[in-house]
């Protein structure tokens, strides 16, 4: 079945430094979706990406859909505390089995210093 | 965001008890979703609905059941609980594009 996997599982950073989250899936995706859990709450979703190459910006988050539309990045610049939380990656199944379901990567857990 | 809840929030059972989980939307959508949280592995599906009679197995749907009582409703249950059914567990709604999700139920099984 369709796999998406998400790297690093975990990383610290200082506050206004940079971080990046990446995630690949094994099959082709329709499209992919990212989600931010805060610390014991729910996760919400953040952006959808559908089109080859699609870049899209939210004030300091960056997220880009590769050209085979199998791999994704989210990067955050200048973090902020309020910017902890797990970053999900989810893609939506092209065809077959995997059609109109979510599969979710493992998630980054970003932890920021002040 | 009350639109999609989920009871209990909390929940300590002991093993071979039987289980129920149970959500509830206001959002009126047709789409609803049952995952499990568990560290490093994300969310992954369990069950999932597209209306009241369409019911299809996720990717972890051995040991769980479920059932569409309406289009608010979707209740999951463990019929004989064991512990590494312990997780948090997530009810999701969707319509279009993005998902919905509830503020989650801590399983734990003893």
């Amino acid at each position: 079945g369709q796999q998406v996997m998400q790297i690093p599982q975990y990383q610290h950073v200082q506050e206004g430094e940079d971080f990046t989250t990446y995630c690949n899936s094994s099959t082709t995706l329709s499209n992919i979706q990212w989600y931010k859990q805060r610390p014991g709450g729910h996760p919400v979703f953040l952006i959808q990406l559908v089109k080859s190459g699609e870049v899209k910006k939210q004030k300091r988050l960056t997220f880009q859909f590769g050209e085979a539309k199998k791999n994704s990045s989210l990067h955050i610049t200048a973090t902020q505390t309020t910017d902890v939380g797990t970053y999900f990656c989810a893609g939506l199944g092209a065809g077959g089995t995997s059609y109109g379901k979510l599969t979710f990567g493992q998630g980054t857990i970003l932890t920021v210093h002040p | 965001d009350a639109d999609v809840t989920q009871t209990p929030r909390n929940r300590i059972t002991k093993t071979g008890k039987r289980i129920m989980l149970e959500c509830s939307q206001t959002k009126g959508h047709d789409r609803m979703y049952w995952y499990r949280q568990d560290p490093g592995l994300g969310l992954r599906l369990i069950y999932y609905s597209f209306d009241v009679k369409d019911i299809n197995k996720g990717e972890i749907s051995d040991g769980y059941s479920v059932s569409r009582q309406a289009q608010a409703k979707f209740s999951l249950s463990l019929e004989s609980a064991i512990p590494n059914q312990t997780a948090l567990y997530f009810c999701a709604t969707q319509t279009g594009r993005e998902q919905y999700f509830g503020p989650g139920t801590r399983l734990t099984v003893t």
